[in-house]
């Protein structure tokens, strides 16, 4: 079956650290860039961060940059983003997507069902 | 960052009837468009990619247009499986979303 499948939320104080996982199962996960959504009741949806297929490439918005670290590892079929100086305001659902096309195009055609990540003391 | 206004945020229909959703760009974006579906507690669903094309599998009642700042997503005969809210996002630049169009049963 073709999916996605993130780990690794929770419930995180202020100023510290998380790492999402995401399993990708169905398709040739090395062919595809990938990307991280994530989705707050008040913010709506965000882009965080893309990796191109072979994992050279990064992007990151505004709002992580020098805070998140987006990887991926084509050997196990895996996504991940590595969070740090945590915030309320990364308070949200966040989603891995598959992209169309092996470089950061942003165009999502396969998304996980979302992990919940929590920031509060 | 490029922002995307889409309208109207909310908007009450009726099995059968036309929906029309509306995106501005704040600058021209080309076609670098897409819009997602989102039905609660899923994730969004890619319907429509570079502002008119169709994704696969997705029915043909849905259809998109437009270019530059201005576009608009269609559902020519909205069904029941159709309630959802309804997100356009431009990938000209950085990725940016609009703030959504709840599709609710008038």
């Amino acid at each position: 079956e073709v999916q996605l499948l993130e780990s690794g939320g929770g419930l995180v104080q202020p100023g510290g650290s998380l790492r999402l996982s995401c399993a990708a199962s169905g398709f040739t996960f090395s062919n595809y860039a990938m990307t991280w959504v994530r989705q707050a009741p008040v913010r709506g949806l965000e882009w965080v961060a893309s990796i191109g297929n072979s994992g050279d490439s990064t992007y990151y918005a505004d709002s992580v940059k020098g805070r998140f670290t987006i990887s991926r590892d084509n050997s196990k079929k895996m996504l991940y983003l590595q969070m740090s100086s945590l915030g309320a305001d990364d308070t949200a659902l966040y989603y891995c997507a598959k992209d169309k096309s092996p470089f950061a195009d942003n165009t999502w055609d396969l998304w996980g069902q979302g992990i919940l990540v929590t920031v509060s003391s | 960052d490029i922002q995307m206004t889409q309208s109207p945020s909310s908007l009450s229909a009726s099995v059968g009837d036309r929906v029309t959703i509306t995106c501005q760009a704040s600058q021209d974006i080309t076609n670098y468009l897409n819009w997602y579906q989102q039905k609660p507690g899923k994730a969004p669903k890619l319907l429509i990619y570079d502002a008119s094309y169709l994704q696969k599998g997705v029915p043909s009642r849905f259809s998109g247009s437009g270019s530059g700042t201005d576009f608009t997503f269609t559902i020519s005969s909205l069904q029941p499986e159709d309630f959802a809210t309804y997100f356009c996002q431009q990938y000209d630049n950085l990725p940016t979303f609009g703030g959504g169009t709840k599709v609710e049963v008038k």
